[in-house]
Parts: structure tokens; sequence; C-alpha cells
């Protein structure tokens, strides 16, 4: 079975531009997740998706962050315009809906802001 | 709000010595409780879960047992082996399905 993909594995940029990360979830995992994990600190979740609907975007900076799921399947997450505190390995995991799940991470993309 | 409080790392031990990282949670209803673990430059891999008071996970010779009335998730293992370094994070779920996680403990396991 294949695992969650992300990509890219790393980038660099420069504070005030916009990057974009690529997730695609493990096949028929209707629940997918965006964690942020800053060095040094467990992930912290960003945003929660049921199929293409958003469950949860409460810790979501919303002016600057934005999130979307394609037809309910790969999603982007996506930072505009990026800051220094925004240097984190960016998770992205998914799910099974229903009974108590296991998530499934994907490597990560770390980011560095500089 | 729901919390996991881990032990800072990090753990550095013997080959074959007795490993224990303790957690502790705070959660409103009745979470259920995992350990993931990070082996360099990989995911994260759920390690064992339990998801009712005094259930007992375990895998690859670790366990955890849910403890209510502590409100605890200790992670042990008998006789850790070098291969066993890595990051451990304790986490619960509350029922929404996104995981709180603790901020992981580092274990360095020496031969």
């Amino acid at each position: 079975e294949a695992g969650v993909a992300q990509s890219p594995r790393y980038k660099i940029i420069e504070k005030r531009q916009s990057v974009a990360f690529w997730c695609n979830p493990i096949s028929g995992h209707a629940t997918l997740y965006w964690y942020q994990q800053i060095l040094g600190q467990g992930p912290k979740l960003l945003i929660q998706f049921q199929n293409n609907g958003v469950v949860d975007d409460s810790q979501l900076p919303k002016d600057r962050f934005s999130a979307e799921r394609l037809k309910g399947v790969d999603s982007t997450l996506k930072i505009q315009p990026a800051k220094l505190e925004d240097s984190a390995v960016y998770l992205c995991a998914s799910s099974l809906s229903g009974g108590s799940p296991q998530a499934f991470f994907g490597q990560g993309t770390r980011l560095t802001v500089v | 709000g729901n919390s996991v409080t881990q032990m800072e790392g990090p753990v550095t031990l013997s080959e074959e010595a007795f490993l224990t990282i303790n957690c502790t949670y705070t959660a409103t209803g009745y979470p259920s409780l995992f350990w993931y673990v990070q082996y360099p430059g990989e995911g994260l891999q759920l390690l064992l879960k339990a998801t009712k008071a005094d259930d007992k996970g375990s895998n690859k010779g670790f366990e955890a047992t849910y403890r209510k009335e502590t409100t605890s998730f200790h992670l042990e293992k008998g006789s850790v082996q070098v291969s066993d370094s890595a990051v451990y994070f304790c986490a619960l779920d509350t029922g929404r399905r996104a995981l709180t996680f603790g901020s992981g403990t580092r274990l360095q396991v020496q031969p």
C-alpha cells in the first residue's frame, strides 16, 4: 500500500515570498490533516479536511495560510507571504473515517524562511 | 483544552537498558492515547495505542498502559537496542480525530 506522498521535501525561501506544498493521501482515506512541526516541538494541527470539506481550521493563520483539497483527494497548503517564524516541517497525514482511526503521516516538507 | 506533557530529552541509554518515557495528559472526555515514533529521516509512525482505561498497547517490545486515575500513558521497553534511537511522541485523540501531540522525547541508545 502506497503511503502519504508529500512534495517538495525541502524548500528555502526568503521572507515575504510565497510557497506551496502538495500532499497525496492514501487512496480511500477521507480525512486529511496538515500539521506544522517547529523544531523541538510536537506537531500542531493547522487544518483538517473530511473529503473536500473543512472540519477544523481554528489554528490556521488565515491571513497568510490557505489550504484546499482538490476533489476530496490531493491537497495543497500555501503560505503567502512567508515569515521567519514559518520555518518548520509541514506534515500531511490521512486516515479512514469511522472508528478509532490511525493517522498515517508523510515524510514532511522542511521549510526554511531566510 | 487538551494537552500532552512528556519528559524532556534527550534520554541516553546503553544497549539492553530499561526504558521509561513519561507522558501525562489533560483532556475532556475519554481520549484515545498513542505513541508515535520518528526515526531519523523518516515520517511519524504509529508505535502503539490504547483506546480505553486500563488498556495496554504493545508493539516491537514497547508497552504503555492507559492509566485514567493518574492521566498517564508511560512508554516502557525492557531492553533497548541501538535501532530504537529516535524521537518518541505521545499523543491523544478525543474523537475529533486530529491528534494533540506532546513535544517529543529524543532517545539515544549507545552500543
